[in-house]
């Protein structure tokens, strides 16, 4: 069965302080790697997707890297408004998105 | 639109009264995609829509689940008979094209639905 999981399931960092979320997957024939950033009341935003392993994206204070079982997304030097909820996302070989149950991420100035 | 847009953001019914809930994708997307999102929880698939053929509705909970995109644009899902574990947070999404390994997703900000 094709599952994603993400850890931790919260994280409270002081501004500054980098750190790194991981994303597990079992995704039959992966055909692409999503991180979406949610804000409380809203829809899931989109950050980068991956397709192959070593494959690495950035964004501002984001960084994505994949490998061929898991996903990493670096905060660096985060600030408070990078406090949301980071959901990654697997596409599988029926073109089906398994997301996983989030990162929920506080940042204290 | 610029993004993709839902009404009501918020719905009160009582338990056995039907819904529907509504959703306007971005213009021009072909794909238009119904997800479930229970607080705490990743959004989970119910139903795949390419233009205003049904592809896939596996992820439908029971048959008081219906969808339809009757032409290829606004979609509405509807839900008879609420029962309370119906609530959760209803989000629609749309993709440019037919593949999702391609294109993203783009989200709207969901229907809250509550049922009491």
């Amino acid at each position: 069965e094709d599952q994603v999981t993400q850890s931790p399931e919260a994280l409270r960092l002081q501004e500054g302080e980098s750190s790194s979320l991981n994303c597990s997957y079992t995704v039959s024939g992966l055909r692409g790697l999503f991180w979406y950033r949610q804000d409380p009341g809203k829809g899931p935003e989109f950050l980068f997707t991956l397709y192959s392993a070593g494959e690495e994206k950035e964004k501002e204070r984001l960084k994505a890297t994949l490998t061929k079982k898991e996903s990493f997304l670096h905060i660096t030097a985060p600030k408070p408004e990078d406090s949301a909820t980071y959901l990654c996302a697997g596409v599988n070989n029926t073109d089906k998105l398994i997301f996983g149950t989030g990162t929920r991420l506080q940042v204290f100035p | 639109g610029a993004g993709v847009s839902q009404s009501p953001r918020y719905k009160v019914a009582k338990r056995g009264q039907d819904v529907a809930l509504r959703c306007d994708p971005i213009s021009g997307h072909v794909s238009l995609f119904w997800y479930q999102q229970a607080l705490g929880q990743g959004p989970e698939f119910l139903t795949y829509f390419q233009n205003e053929a049904q592809l896939d509705k596996s992820g439908l909970p029971s048959d008081r689940f219906f969808a339809e995109r009757p032409e290829g644009s606004v979609s509405t899902l509807k839900i008879q008979r609420t029962q309370q574990e119906d609530s959760a947070v209803y989000l629609c999404a749309s993709s440019l094209d037919g593949t999702l390994g391609n294109s993203p997703l783009h989200f709207g900000n969901g229907t809250r639905l509550t049922v009491t």
